[in-house]
Formats: structure tokens, sequence, C-alpha cells
């Protein structure tokens, strides 16, 4: 398996700024990825964290709303820009571990954002 | 385009009763699938995977879950429930050559369990 946090828990949040999550994983990996979960929603993935790059964004998800930075193979951010109350979610960063011939995503605990 | 359905959005069982949780997917070659479980207030841990060959698939808690290729389901099942189950229960599937990346959920079945 693999250990991952996220900071912070959770976070009330003012529209108009931003907010920067930061998730840490216990080893290396290769994959990461940033996921939103809206109330009473399921997940729908945000955007893949590519380590020495810019993140891939999934269609709907633009740079400009949710930067990401990945400046090594354990460590990356999810920024929420100009929030709105539409931003209010659960974010979550997964990684990718390897196992023998297969390949397995763990999450994290998640972010729960509030905005005003 | 690859999609997941959970049919029931809600499921309530007493506690010791059985339990069957649907998922069928959309998907145009062999699927990669997944069951995750998130409790209140939890991240997601995952339950099971099956990627392939035998198509009954053992996880963690108790939980099995049969991949079958003609329904396009993968239906996740407990003999016994126990109160501690109670929680949001997510089928997945992944959709790259990697297996496990980029994951598409279904929207989740919340299961209560009555003492």
């Amino acid at each position: 398996s693999a250990v991952i946090s996220q900071k912070p828990s959770r976070d009330i949040c003012q529209r108009g700024t931003s907010l920067t999550i930061q998730c840490q994983v216990d080893s290396q990996v290769t994959m990461m990825f940033w996921y939103r979960q809206q109330p009473g929603q399921s997940l729908t993935l945000i955007a893949t964290a590519n380590q020495g790059s810019e993140a891939t964004y999934e269609s709907g998800f633009v740079i400009d709303k949710f930067p990401i930075s990945r400046p090594n193979l354990t460590f990356s951010t999810l920024t929420v820009s100009n929030m709105s109350p539409e931003d209010s979610s659960i974010y979550l960063c997964s990684v990718v571990r390897t196992s023998g011939f297969t390949d397995t995503q763990y999450f994290g605990p998640g972010t729960r954002l509030t905005v005003l | 385009a690859q999609s997941v359905t959970q049919p029931d959005i809600h499921i309530t069982v007493s506690e010791g009763a059985s339990l069957e949780l649907r998922c069928n997917y959309s998907y145009g070659a062999t699927p990669y699938l997944f069951w995750y479980v998130q409790s209140p207030g939890q991240g997601l841990q995952l339950l099971l995977k099956y990627f392939s060959g035998d198509t009954l698939v053992q996880g963690i808690k108790g939980f099995e879950a049969e991949f079958k290729r003609s329904q396009s389901s993968f239906n996740l099942r407990k003999p016994s429930v126990h109160w501690s189950d109670a929680a949001e229960y997510f089928c997945a599937v992944g959709r790259a050559q990697g297996g496990s990346e980029k994951l598409v959920f279904g929207k989740g079945t919340k299961l209560t369990v009555n003492p």
C-alpha cells in the first residue's frame, strides 16, 4: 500500500481567495493524480501531476483554475484559485503503486473545502 | 467512453444479513475493476481489484466480488454485514493501459446497517 498525507484536512475559505493543498507520499511514485468529489457526487479526475513537466488536465479543468506543482516524486500541490462556492468539495490526491504485474491506485484522506 | 453505473444510491440492511452491491461498466477492452470504500470523513480505501484470471476476487474485511463479462458486471458481496461496514462504496474501472491509471468512478452506493 501507500501512506499518503494531505494538508490541510479541511478549510473554510472566502470567495475570491485561493487555497493550496499539499500531498505527501511515503516513498517515490511515478503516477500521482488529483480528484474532486463534489457534495453527494462521485470522484472526478482533475489532472495527472507530472514530475518535471506541466500537469495533464482532464476535460473541463484548466491550469489557471487548478495549478498543480510536482517538484519531486513524493510531493505535489494543487491550488484552487479564485474560489467560488461551487468549488466546495473534497479534493483527494492519489498515487499508483505497482505490485508484481498489477498497478493499484491509493488515495489520500482528502481535503474538505468549504467556500463561503 | 468508459462508464460505471451503480444502480443503487442507498441500501439499508440489518446487521448479520448478506449484502450485494451492484456495479455495471462500459468499457471497450478488458477492464480493470476496483471497489473502494469511503467511511464518513475518510479517504478511499481499496477493498479489492480485478485484473485478470479468476473471476471471483477476494478482498479485505470479508468482501468478495465476481466479474461477469457477459453481464458487464462486477458486483460486491459480503455474507454477513457488520455495523462497521456502514459507509459509501464506489466501483471504478481503469481506463488506461496501465490498468489503474485514470480511474472512472460510479456515483457510489451508501450503505446503512441497522442493528
